[in-house]
């Protein structure tokens, strides 16, 4: 077991580009979270699949983000027209399913949008 | 709503001292407490958690934490801090039906001392 992965570690980009983050889970996990965590800021949640369905979105989330899980293993979180306040990392967590698992998070995508 | 507080934004301590840092949580039911340590750069790491039972929770790497309902916190605690230990702590609450997503406080960067 390698732990959750997320790629890239880093990405910097122009305001208006689009980007698209990619998080693969620990593998039996079948629960998969995003979380955005701002400087000085604990993480904050965005939203979350059970398998390939994504269950609930933030408000946090606007119409500019859009996250999948197409197969129930890996997910892509994308940002559309990014904006210098989309820079943040971004996290990716997994657990299994039910109250008492815990999740294991990954390393972040740290996105900078200049 | 849920929602966590840590009051001490930045916590200063010798190596070979004790060290404690508080987290206050707000919950109407029984809630899910949970300390995780982030190194610069890394994602988090989860130290101990807190689902029912031994309000005492012994965690990872030294650290324990006590449960207290009446005064509605969660403090982090370790005898003797090494130098390693430093680096930022969140607290986090989650709750059953919740679907497992956390809320998180903002945060305690702890700076240890030689």
């Amino acid at each position: 077991d390698t732990g959750v992965s997320q790629d890239p570690r880093h990405k910097i980009t122009k305001r208006g580009q689009n980007v698209t983050f990619r998080c693969d889970p620990i593998s039996e996990h079948n629960r998969l979270y995003w979380y955005r965590q701002t400087l000085g800021q604990g993480p904050e949640f965005l939203t979350y699949f059970q398998n390939e369905a994504q269950l609930e979105k933030s408000r946090l989330l606007s119409n500019r983000f859009s996250a999948e899980r197409p197969k129930g293993s890996f997910s892509t979180l994308e940002i559309q027209r990014t904006e210098q306040g989309d820079s943040a990392m971004y996290l990716c967590a997994s657990s299994l399913q039910g109250a008492y698992y815990e999740q294991y998070f990954g390393p972040g995508t740290r996105l900078t949008v200049t | 709503a849920q929602s966590v507080t840590q009051p001490d934004i930045h916590i200063t301590v010798s190596e070979g001292a004790s060290l404690e840092l508080r987290c206050n949580y707000s919950y109407g039911a029984t809630p899910y407490l949970f300390w995780y340590v982030q190194s610069p750069g890394q994602g988090l790491q989860l130290l101990l958690k807190y689902f029912s039972g031994d309000t005492l929770v012994q965690g990872i790497k030294g650290f324990e934490a006590e449960f207290k309902r009446s005064q509605s916190s969660f403090n982090l605690r370790k005898p003797s801090v090494h130098w390693s230990d430093a680096a930022e702590y969140f607290c986090a609450v989650g709750a059953l039906g919740n679907a497992g997503k956390s809320t998180f406080g903002d945060g305690t960067t702890l700076t240890v001392k030689p």
